[in-house]
C-alpha cells in the first residue's frame, strides 16, 4: 500500500458529462501530481501541484482543471467528455516537489460511453 | 513529443532468463533516471533509481546500466522469475527543479515458468 488513496476506483460517465477525481497523498507529502494512463501513450503527465500551488503543467486538456486543498488533498475535474478521455488516471504524491520518489494511488478508471 | 524512448513494448522471458528494457533521452537536463514497476490493477512504485553521475547500480536482481554520451540507459532482471511478470517503465527528471517526470511507454513483461 502505497499510503496515496484515489476515489473512485471506477467511473463510468456520458460524453458530455463532468466528473471529479479525488486523491489523498501519503500523510506528510507536499506535492501531488496527475497523471493519465492509456495503452498507446502510456503515462502523460497532466499536472504537478505542490503545498496548493500549481508547479508544472503537462499537456492537461482545458477541460480539465486541478486544485490542491489546505488539507493537501487534490482533485481533479473533466468536464465535457468525450470518448477519447477514458483512461486510467493516477496521482501521485511526493514528500517534496523534486521528483525523487513518486508514491502512485492505484488509480481510477475513467470510462466515457 | 516522446522525450523518453522505451523498448520493447512487450517481452516475454522464460523462467532464469535474463531481461532488458532500453530507454533513451532527449533532454540533457535530465538527471535523475527512475524504473518503475507495475502490476495489474495497481499504481507504478519505484523499483531503482540512477543518478548520471554512475554507469551502473545494482540492487538484488535489478541493475540498472547508464551511458551518459549515448544518452541511454537500461534495466537488467537477472534469474526472471515469474513473480517479475509487470509492465516496467522507465523515466527521467531534473531533481530540485520544476521538470515534470517523463516517463516511457512501458514494457509489458512475462516470465514464463
Amino acid at each position: 500500500d502505497s499510503g496515496v488513496t484515489q476515489t473512485p476506483k471506477h467511473l463510468i460517465t456520458a460524453t458530455g458529462q463532468r466528473v471529479t477525481l479525488r486523491c489523498s497523498p501519503r500523510s506528510g507529502d507536499l506535492s501531488v501530481y496527475w497523471y493519465q494512463q492509456s495503452l498507446d501513450q502510456g503515462l502523460q503527465f497532466l499536472i504537478q501541484y505542490y503545498n496548493g500551488e500549481e508547479r508544472a503543467k503537462g499537456n492537461i486538456l482545458e477541460r480539465f482543471s486541478a486544485q490542491q486543498f489546505p488539507d493537501l488533498h487534490s482533485e481533479l475535474n473533466l468536464s465535457s467528455l468525450e470518448l477519447g478521455d477514458s483512461a486510467l488516471y493516477f496521482c501521485a504524491s511526493s514528500r517534496q516537489g523534486s521528483n525523487e520518489k513518486l508514491f502512485f494511488g492505484s488509480g481510477t478508471q475513467l470510462s466515457v460511453l | 513529443q516522446q522525450q523518453v524512448k522505451q523498448s520493447p513494448q512487450s517481452l516475454i522471458v522464460q523462467k532464469g532468463g535474463i531481461s532488458i528494457i532500453n530507454c533513451a533521452y532527449e533532454n540533457t537536463a535530465f538527471d535523475y533516471f527512475p524504473w518503475y514497476q507495475q502490476f495489474p490493477g495497481k499504481g507504478p512504485a519505484l523499483l531503482i533509481a540512477i543518478r548520471p553521475d554512475v554507469s551502473e547500480k545494482k540492487e538484488g536482481r535489478f541493475t540498472i546500466s547508464f551511458n551518459k554520451s549515448a544518452k541511454q540507459f537500461s534495466l537488467h532482471i537477472m534469474d526472471s522469475q515469474p513473480g517479475d511478470s509487470a509492465t516496467y517503465f522507465c523515466a527521467a527528471s531534473s531533481l530540485g527543479g520544476y521538470q515534470k517526470v517523463t516517463f516511457g511507454i512501458g514494457t509489458k513483461l512475462q516470465v514464463i515458468p
